[in-house]
């Protein structure tokens, strides 16, 4: 069956440290991939996303991730951790079997930022 | 401005009451979807609908219905037949046309079953 795994259901980090959250999937298929990010009790929005362009792909409040098929990783990383980056953070994959519409989610990675 | 609206975004419910979740968007996606969270457990799909009229269940359907008589519209009802029902339900959509995968997501309503 094809999954996502999200390695540290918690993670943390000095702010100015390098941010560094790992996901991994299963399948033989080239994906599209994602991650989301979610504060608390609210839903969730699109930090950034690859799909099947340029392997290194750049998102928002200056997270990157990196597809890379021979490791069937997509791991987040920011150089420098914002207070204001402590949440929680989902990996998410679709393939085409699905229209690339129905996304598997990974248990998530919960970033805490410490001074 | 576009977007998701879920209400209401805390339910209260006691144990045999069937509850209903409303969701309305107004970005003319065709596709939306129900998701359920719990802690450590990510976002597991409860149903999905790509056009209005038709829906299909997801990973953990039992216990629930929908309806999709609008495009707007996708409300999810939690019946008294979901065993463990607390917990928080997002909804999201999708424009089918655009085939990639990125969902928007509504506020959530978080269920509690006193």
């Amino acid at each position: 069956a094809q999954s996502v795994t999200q390695l540290g259901s918690h993670v943390s980090v000095s702010e100015g440290a390098l941010v560094l959250l790992r996901c991994n999937y299963s399948s033989s298929v080239p994906p599209y991939l994602f991650w989301y990010v979610q504060y608390p009790n609210q839903g969730l929005q699109l930090l950034l996303k690859y799909t099947s362009a340029a392997t290194l792909v750049k998102g928002i409040n200056g997270f990157e991730a990196e597809f890379k098929k021979s490791e069937t990783s997509f791991h987040l990383t920011k150089p420098s951790a914002h207070m204001s980056d402590a949440a929680e953070y989902f990996c998410a994959v679709s393939y085409p079997s699905g229209g690339y519409n129905k996304l598997i989610f990974g248990a998530g990675t919960r970033l805490a930022v410490h001074p | 401005d576009g977007g998701i609206t879920q209400s209401p975004k805390y339910l209260f419910r006691k144990e045999g009451q069937n509850v209903t979740l409303s969701c309305e968007q107004n970005l003319n996606h065709d596709a939306m979807y129900w998701y359920r969270q719990d802690p450590g457990q990510g976002l597991r799909l409860i149903y999905y609908s790509q056009i209005v009229n038709d829906f299909q269940k997801g990973d953990i359907a039992e216990g629930y219905s929908v309806s999709r008589e609008k495009k707007e519209s996708f409300p999810l009802t939690v019946t008294s037949a979901q065993k463990n029902p607390t917990a928080f339900y997002l909804c999201a959509s999708t424009g089918t046309g655009q085939n990639t995968g990125e969902l928007f997501f509504g506020e959530g309503s978080r269920l509690t079953v006193l």
